[in-house]
C-alpha cells in the first residue's frame, strides 16, 4: 500500500504570508493527488486535483504542484478565512483505493 | 447546485450493524463520470476513506474494512447506503457521503456529514 506523509502537521503564519505544504508518497504515483480544505465542523471542501489544477471557484492564491512521490500545496497570500486543515489525498488503481494524508492545520499568528 | 444529505440513526451499539442512507438532490445518481462514496472522521482525528459504488452497483471498499462494509445504490430514489457491521466505540464518527470523479477520483461535492456513536 502506497503511504502519504505531510508535513507541517500545522503552523501558524500571519495575514499575507506564503504558506507551503508538503506531501509525500512512498512510491511514485503520477499526478494522481488532491488537496482539500476543512474548516472546523464543515465537509471538505476540494481545492486542486490533479496534483496542480484548480477546481472551479477556488480563489487563484491556492495552487498545487508536483509529480512522482513530492508534491506542494501553496497559499500565496494567507487570508483570515483559510484558517482550516488541509489535506491531500491519493488513488490507487491497484488495489483500487483512496487514502486521505494526515492533514495539516493552519492558523492565523 | 448537487446537494448530498446523510441520514440514520446517531447511537449504534457495539457489535451491531451501523446502517446510513445518502440522499442526492438535483442530479441523477446515474451519471457516467461519477461514483458515490463515504468517508468518515473520528472525533478530533483526520479523513478515512470507506468505499465507493457505481450506479451499476460496482464496489470497491478500504482494505481495512472490506470485511465489515457493504454499500448499495438504488437509483430509482437516487440513493446510496452503507452498511458497517460489528461495530465497536472506533467506529465512531462523523460519517460523510460525496460524489467522486472518475477520471480525478477526487470528491467534488461533500454532505454536511452525521455523527455516528458507538455506545451501549
Amino acid at each position: 500500500d502506497i503511504q502519504m506523509t505531510q508535513s507541517p502537521s500545522s503552523l501558524s503564519a500571519s495575514v499575507g504570508d506564503r504558506v507551503t505544504i508538503t506531501c509525500q508518497a512512498s512510491q511514485d504515483i503520477s499526478n494522481y493527488l488532491n488537496w482539500y480544505q476543512q474548516k472546523p465542523g464543515k465537509a471538505p471542501k476540494l481545492l486542486i486535483y490533479d496534483a496542480s489544477n484548480l477546481e472551479t471557484g477556488v480563489p487563484s492564491r491556492f495552487s498545487g504542484s508536483g509529480s512522482g512521490t513530492d508534491f506542494t500545496f501553496t497559499i500565496s497570500s494567507l487570508q483570515p478565512e483559510d484558517i482550516a486543515t488541509y489535506y491531500c489525498q491519493h488513488y490507487d488503481n491497484l488495489p483500487p483505493g483512496i487514502t486521505f494524508g494526515p492533514g495539516t492545520k493552519v492558523d492565523i499568528k | 447546485q448537487l446537494r448530498l444529505q446523510e441520514s440514520g440513526p446517531g447511537l449504534v451499539k457495539p457489535s451491531e450493524t451501523l446502517s446510513l442512507t445518502c440522499t442526492v438532490s438535483t442530479d441523477s445518481i446515474s451519471s457516467g463520470n461519477y461514483y458515490w462514496g463515504w468517508i468518515r472522521q473520528p472525533p478530533g482525528k483526520g479523513l478515512e476513506w470507506i468505499g465507493s459504488i457505481y450506479h451499476s452497483g460496482s464496489t470497491y471498499y478500504s482494505p481495512s474494512l472490506k470485511s465489515r462494509v457493504i454499500m448499495s445504490v438504488d437509483t430509482s430514489k437516487n440513493q446510496f447506503s452503507l452498511k458497517l457491521n460489528s461495530v465497536t466505540a472506533a467506529d465512531t464518527a462523523v460519517y460523510f457521503c460525496a460524489r467522486h470523479v472518475r477520471e480525478t477520483y477526487s470528491f467534488d461535492c461533500w454532505g454536511r456529514g452525521t455523527l455516528v456513536t458507538v455506545s451501549s
